[in-house]
């Protein structure tokens, strides 16, 4: 079963604007990533927030985590088109990463 | 280095054939594992080893077979290829999960595998 679910499931957006998504976990996790992908392409690790953090930065990125209520969030401020992409939350528990189903998000120019 | 190395980008198979995915990584990571992506269900894990000689099933093993006899590689193989088995496959490496498990994952550019 799926593990991470992301909401929106897709996002349109101006160039410049911020975008964020939200993640939602059923069990317990060590950590909670989030990957990029681009068309045709694979993964990208993008940021990665272990259980006792609440919040983490990485350039552009920003992401939450709120392990009482089982859910994250990733913010990409000041978005490019070249972030046009789908993104992929993961929780990582028992050597396993468990995946979304994605968000696609299109960042118009 | 190269990262993650996965062959072939494309293949096409016939019902009932066999063939291997060949992962290949230069990072001397200790995990590696096996995806299938699928539209609308997002990646689902395959199969996954912790390190060479050991490997477990993930959510979806049915029809696939792994075996990790070095650290650098991880091959995945399809016992009589089935419709259903039509999907991007990904492998994906991470560093030594023994003792930290805070590691991103590295990932292979994908097989794109049609059953006909």
């Amino acid at each position: 079963s799926q593990q991470g679910e992301e909401d929106p499931q897709a996002l349109s957006i101006q160039e410049g604007e911020n975008a964020t998504m939200n993640c939602s976990y059923k069990t317990s996790i060590n950590n909670l990533q989030w990957y990029r992908q681009n068309s045709g392409r694979g993964l990208v690790h993008l940021i990665l927030i272990r259980s006792n953090e609440r919040e983490k930065h990485s350039g552009r990125l920003r992401v939450t985590l709120d392990t009482s209520k089982k859910s994250s969030s990733l913010l990409i401020t000041a978005s490019r088109a070249a972030d046009t992409a789908s993104y992929f939350c993961a929780t990582d528990a028992a050597n396993r990463l468990a995946f979304g189903k994605g968000n696609q998000v299109v960042v118009i120019p | 280095n190269a990262g993650v190395t996965q062959t072939p980008k494309f293949q096409v198979l016939k019902t009932g054939q066999s063939m291997t995915l060949q992962c290949a990584q230069d990072m001397n990571h200790e995990y590696m594992s096996w995806y299938r992506q699928d539209p609308g269900m997002g990646l689902r894990l395959i199969h996954y080893s912790v390190g060479a000689g050991i490997t477990d099933q993930g959510e979806v093993p049915n029809g696939y077979n792994v075996s990790r006899s070095t650290t650098e590689d991880f091959p995945l193989r399809l016992l009589s290829a089935a419709p259903s088995q039509t999907s991007v496959y990904f492998c994906a490496s991470s560093f030594n999960r023994h003792l930290n498990t805070n590691y991103g994952y590295t990932f292979g550019s994908g097989t794109r595998l049609t059953v006909v």
